[in-house]
């Protein structure tokens, strides 16, 4: 079965400083890779994906991933945080092709920026 | 602009009546249509994928006759709370799929009182 862990529950950044999200996923086979955000009551942004080549991904609002299989890893990375990040941020995981591709999600990490 | 509309984006029903939730995919056809539950706090958890035409498919723990789901159309998928109670307040938000990509709605905040 596929499982997502987001390890932190909440993180707190001073605006201006790095960012990492971690993410670790189980999967069977090649897995696909999401990270999407998640404002207060509001739906699902996709900021970047992973499916296969580079294993560097960039995404949108200045975030990148990098997938590394042998760590079964999939963080989430920014250089300089804005204070318009802070919201939910979710990983997920999925397979190819059809009504196969369903997304398993972890439990997010609420992202605090601190001015 | 949106490619999947969800509505209404915000709900308040009586205990004991039926709410529907509407996603219409604009500009694609979505042969699937997953629905998620989100409980405050916590991650999504898929409740049902429906493939046009055909029944739902429902997750482990989901009443099917509770949550009647209908996908009668590419761009129409509709999820129908029936009889709800109040621990039903939960968002709900559908995704879309066609062949190569696949797109959230934007969410509806149902709250049974």
């Amino acid at each position: 079965a596929q499982s997502v862990t987001q390890p932190d529950i909440h993180i707190t950044v001073s605006e201006g400083a790095s960012l990492e999200l971690r993410c670790n996923y189980s999967y069977g086979a090649t897995p696909y890779l999401f990270w999407y955000v998640q404002s207060p009551g509001q739906g699902l942004q996709l900021l970047l994906k992973y499916f296969s080549g580079d294993t560097l991904v960039q995404g949108i609002k200045g975030f990148e991933a990098e997938f590394k299989r042998s760590q079964s890893s999939f963080n989430l990375r920014k250089p300089s945080v804005h204070w318009s990040d802070a919201a939910e941020y979710f990983c997920a995981v999925g397979g190819a092709g059809g009504s196969n591709y369903k997304l398993t999600f972890g439990k997010g990490t609420l992202l605090t920026v601190n001015p | 602009g949106a490619v999947v509309s969800q509505h209404p984006s915000w709900v308040i029903c009586k205990s004991g009546t039926s709410v529907k939730i509407e996603c219409r995919s604009l500009d694609f056809q979505a042969t699937t249509m997953f629905w998620y539950r989100q409980f405050p706090k916590q991650s999504l958890m898929l409740m049902a994928t429906s493939n046009e035409g055909s029944k739902a498919t429902y997750e482990q723990g989901v009443e099917k006759d509770k949550f009647l789901i209908n996908h009668a159309s590419l761009t129409l998928s509709t999820l129908t709370v029936t009889s709800a109670h109040p621990e039903d307040s939960s968002f709900y938000i559908c995704r879309s799929y066609s062949n190569t990509e696949a797109f959230f709605g934007q969410g509806t905040r149902l709250t049974v009182v």
